[in-house]
């Protein structure tokens, strides 16, 4: 069963600051997702990614395959970035058969203005 | 316009009244999921489906039942509901593979 954990659990910053937000998991993927629950609870998927760099507006995922690990990056951060940020892991076996989700607790970012 | 939908979006309900969820998807997605959310515990995968007629139990399926009957409906029942299973709910789908998943809106769900 693979274990992810997210760094830091709950992180408070000013508007326009750099963001960083870890995850890093115990077996080997086939995907990491990244996704966004804002306050009102809606979920949203943000990157889905095996390897690499993405990037889309301000917002920048990237994986490390051999070191299990991924950072999402939120550049010139805005308080309506504020949510809880949820790295997820699946895995896809040969055999054609899948693991769902398994979601690291999440990250509670708070961007102050 | 795609999307996964769910209802109910809040629910109160009492010990051992059957209540059901709804989920449907209009992606033709083979892979459903079901999953509970809890303060502390993050997102748990109750119950997952492959294609239609295939389901299987994922971390904490006790208290739960699925069906799969059409590929885009995937109901959670709960046939005798407990307090222990307040919570937030969300249905996700996707294709099979490692392909982007999209969630409902959830559902809260609360068992007095």
């Amino acid at each position: 069963k693979n274990e992810v954990e997210q760094s830091p659990q709950n992180l408070t910053a000013q508007e326009g600051e750099f963001i960083t937000i870890n995850c890093s998991y115990s077996v080997g993927i086939s995907a990491l997702h990244w996704l966004q629950q804002h306050p009102g609870g809606g979920i949203v998927s943000l990157f889905m990614l095996s390897s690499g760099k993405k990037k889309h507006g301000r917002l920048i995922a990237t994986i490390n395959i051999q070191e299990k690990h991924s950072s999402l990056h939120i550049t010139a951060s805005h308080p309506r970035d504020s949510a809880v940020y949820i790295c997820a892991v699946s895995i896809i076996y040969s055999g054609g058969g899948a693991d769902g989700l398994t979601f690291g607790k999440g990250t509670h970012l708070i961007i102050q203005p | 316009e795609a999307q996964v939908t769910q209802n109910p979006r809040y629910l109160i309900t009492v010990t051992g009244k059957k209540l059901t969820v709804t989920c449907s998807q209009n992606m033709n997605h083979e892979y459903m999921s079901w999953y509970r959310q809890d303060p502390g515990l993050g997102l748990r995968q109750i119950y997952y489906s492959m294609n239609v007629e295939v389901t299987d139990k994922g971390d904490v399926p006790e208290g739960y039942k699925v069906s799969r009957k059409e590929k885009r409906n995937f109901p959670l029942i709960l046939e005798s509901p407990s307090p222990n299973q307040t919570s937030l709910y969300f249905c996700a789908s996707s294709f099979i593979g490692s392909y982007e998943a999209f969630f409902g809106q959830g559902t809260r769900l609360t068992v007095v």
